[in-house]
């Protein structure tokens, strides 16, 4: 089945830097890929939507330029949360649809971000 | 009021029972449905997708629709431990599966 790659699994780090947060689909094309963040108990809530050689559209409420996203690939999507504050601590995960057919998203297996 | 609800459990139940997992939805234009599998930690997994009203079957997992309703169900027949992981129903209104909208997940536990 549709392979999608997330890395790293888990990151701390101090508040105020950047981390980045690589989405890979591994044996499938994606045009699009899709970001989203889950709060522990809450339902996976939309953050944006990666369009290959396009900017990003992001949802309501979601800060543009403090979740950087960058599609520069068929296979390879980035989130990168710019100046983490802990209230940005969460698990970010990303999700792909094969290109090439008609089929639901493969989600990664998400990584759990916590700012110091 | 969420445009998807769902239980968040726990749901208990001995191994080899049968599991029914259920969601109601207030907006009639989803179209497709979709049910994952959650372990602690990790990302969620796809067990079924359907479109519209109907069964489908897959193994030991049933999924239902009824639109008319706007109610949508999971059964796990023979359930066992390695089923124990949350369980999150998710649709669509369009036709690239994109805009998914989550139900918050209901916990299940499966004890042997």
């Amino acid at each position: 089945g549709a392979v999608v790659s997330q890395h790293p699994s888990r990151v701390i780090c101090k508040s105020g830097t950047s981390v980045k947060i690589e989405c890979r689909s591994l044996d499938f094309q994606a045009t699009t890929m899709f970001w989203y963040r889950q709060f522990p108990k809450q339902s996976l809530m939309l953050m944006a939507t990666s369009n290959e050689g396009s900017k990003a559209t992001y949802e309501q409420g979601v800060e543009k330029d403090k979740f950087l996203i960058n599609h520069a690939s068929l296979t390879l999507s980035t989130l990168t949360v710019t100046s983490a504050h802990p209230e940005d601590s969460s698990f970010y995960i990303c999700s792909a649809r094969d290109s090439a057919n008609y089929s639901p998203l493969h989600f990664g297996n998400g990584t759990r971000l916590t700012v110091t | 009021q969420k445009e998807v609800e769902q239980d968040p459990g726990p749901l208990s139940v001995p191994e080899g029972a049968i599991v029914s997992l259920n969601c109601t939805y207030s907006n009639s234009a989803f179209q497709y449905f979709m049910w994952y599998r959650q372990y602690s930690r990790k990302g969620p997994e796809l067990l079924m997708y359907t479109y519209s009203s109907g069964n489908k079957e897959d193994g030991r997992f049933t999924a239902q629709v009824d639109k008319s309703s706007k109610y949508i169900s999971l059964f796990i027949r023979d359930s066992q431990p390695s089923d124990s992981a949350t369980y999150l129903c998710a649709m669509s209104a369009n036709t690239g599966f994109q805009k998914l909208v989550f139900g918050t997940g209901t916990r299940l536990l499966v004890s042997p």
